[in-house]
């Protein structure tokens, strides 16, 4: 009954490659994260979004790009996957903005190659 | 800059003995604090949070923390541990002056030795 799914729990991709990574939730949430998890770095919040069909830049946008196409929904894409962008991918939601209870996916290890 | 140190990168203890994991800091303004888990391979779950009130705030599986406005800190502590207690543990700020987003530290590792 996990409530934030992703999909793939993992993937090897080749540089400059296209990756897309899955996030669906059952939370009726409005707020939607990706973080990405390096070792020595934490968390660091990549896009979020409040509403469908819209996407924000967190902290460290650069080289990737969101989709919310509903609002159980929000993608993240690696147009040109590069080998630094090779880190664990953490999708979360939540129900209101400065919300401090996210809820996580389990995770999508991310290989590039 | 908001920013959250949590200065110990690796944790070991013993079943039955007292942990405390320590979270500080350094930004001012209302702020909102809270702690989250991760066990390997696994997503973060939230412990438990401090906005207002009493200091100390109880979490999940006898999971304890405290706020230290002087000290800016918001430390973790539970009494007695137990293997399964065996993951890392992170710290959150949250602040209204740093556009509401969530900070996370960097974590502590804890392992629960038998």
């Amino acid at each position: 009954e996990a409530a934030v799914t992703q999909s793939p729990r993992s993937k090897v991709a080749v540089t400059g490659g296209k990756v897309t990574l899955s996030c669906h939730q059952t939370n009726n949430h409005d707020y939607m994260y990706w973080y990405r998890q390096d070792t020595g770095h934490g968390l660091r919040l990549i896009h979020y979004s409040y509403v469908a069909d819209s996407t924000e830049k967190g902290d460290i946008p650069d080289g990737y790009k969101a989709s919310r196409p509903s609002q159980e929904n929000f993608s993240l894409i690696l147009e040109l996957a590069s080998l630094s962008q090779t880190a664990v991918y953490f999708c979360a939601s939540s129900d209101r903005q400065g919300a401090n209870t996210l809820y996580f996916g389990a995770g999508t290890r991310l290989s590039v190659l | 800059t908001q920013t959250v140190s949590q200065s110990d990168a690796h944790v070991t203890v013993f079943e039955g003995d007292s942990v405390e994991l320590r979270c500080n800091y350094s930004y001012g303004g209302s702020i909102y604090l809270s702690w989250y888990i991760q066990h390997h391979g696994h997503g973060l779950q939230f412990l438990l949070k401090y906005y207002s009130g009493n200091p100390v705030v109880q979490g999940v599986n006898g999971f304890e923390a405290e706020f230290s406005k002087s000290d800016s800190s918001f430390h973790l502590r539970k009494a007695s541990v137990h293997w399964s207690d065996s993951a890392v543990y992170f710290c959150a700020v949250r602040a209204n002056s740093a556009g509401n987003k969530l900070t996370f530290g960097i974590g502590t590792r804890v392992l629960v030795r038998p």
